[in-house]
């Protein structure tokens, strides 16, 4: 089978800095996306990770290490709209995604 | 624009009854799901579709069904068998089954909240 754990809560200051891990445990990984979710909202894409590293999209990152079976989202300079549910979910070729429960963030002032 | 619909975005039903969720897309994309979401949960697979007039159980797909008669629609029917429906289902769509640059990016609808009442 295959399973991701990632925090379930997540509390930050407003301008700071905030790391999400994720481990996974699945055959034929492909690759690691996230997924951000407001409240009573659709989730949405935010990146993915095939390879090893960190990836870069504004104020956002994503970082993969394949051989840990470990990645996690980074967000900078967090603003109070940050506040959301952040799912990481496994790419394992040609089969649905496998979503984590997902991690809430809350940005306090 | 492009996107996906689902309706109603507010569902009240007796317990007892059948009732069917509507997703549709414009997007062009093969591959459909519907996911349920409990409050403070993950997203769990109840079926997918990969192509028209095929569709795949997820892992929760006991008291639920599908069907796949055009590309874009895949309507989701909860039945009274499902023991607990009231919930908040969404229903995605990806462009292809295959991975892709962007991990086959699904897109989501807005959901519909389900109350059995």
């Amino acid at each position: 089978g295959q399973s991701l754990e990632q925090p379930s809560e997540v509390t930050a200051v407003e301008g700071a800095i905030v790391q999400i891990n994720c481990t996974y445990q699945t055959s034929g990984f492909y690759g690691l996306s996230w997924y951000q979710q407001h409240d009573g909202g659709a989730p949405t894409f935010l990146s993915y990770n095939a390879l090893d590293g960190l990836e870069e999209t504004g104020r956002f990152s994503s970082f993969l290490s394949r051989s840990d079976s470990y990645g996690y989202l980074l967000l900078q300079e967090l603003q109070m709209k940050d506040s959301a549910s952040y799912f990481c979910a496994v790419m394992r070729g040609n089969t649905p995604l496998v979503f984590g429960k997902g991690t809430r963030l809350s940005v306090i002032a | 624009d492009g996107g996906i619909t689902q309706s109603p975005k507010y569902l009240f039903r007796k317990e007892g009854q059948n009732v069917t969720l509507s997703c549709e897309q414009n997007l062009n994309h093969d591959a459909m799901y519907w996911y349920r979401q409990d409050p403070g949960q993950g997203l769990r697979l109840i079926y997918y579709s990969q192509i028209v007039n095929d569709f795949q159980k997820g892992d929760i797909a006991e008291g639920y069904s599908v069907s796949r008669e055009k590309k874009e629609s895949f309507p989701l029917t909860v039945t009274s068998a499902q023991k607990n429906p009231t919930a908040f289902y969404l229903c995605a769509s990806s462009i292809e089954r295959q991975a892709t640059r962007r991990g086959n990016e699904q897109f989501f609808g807005p959901g519909t909240r389900l109350t059995v009442l």
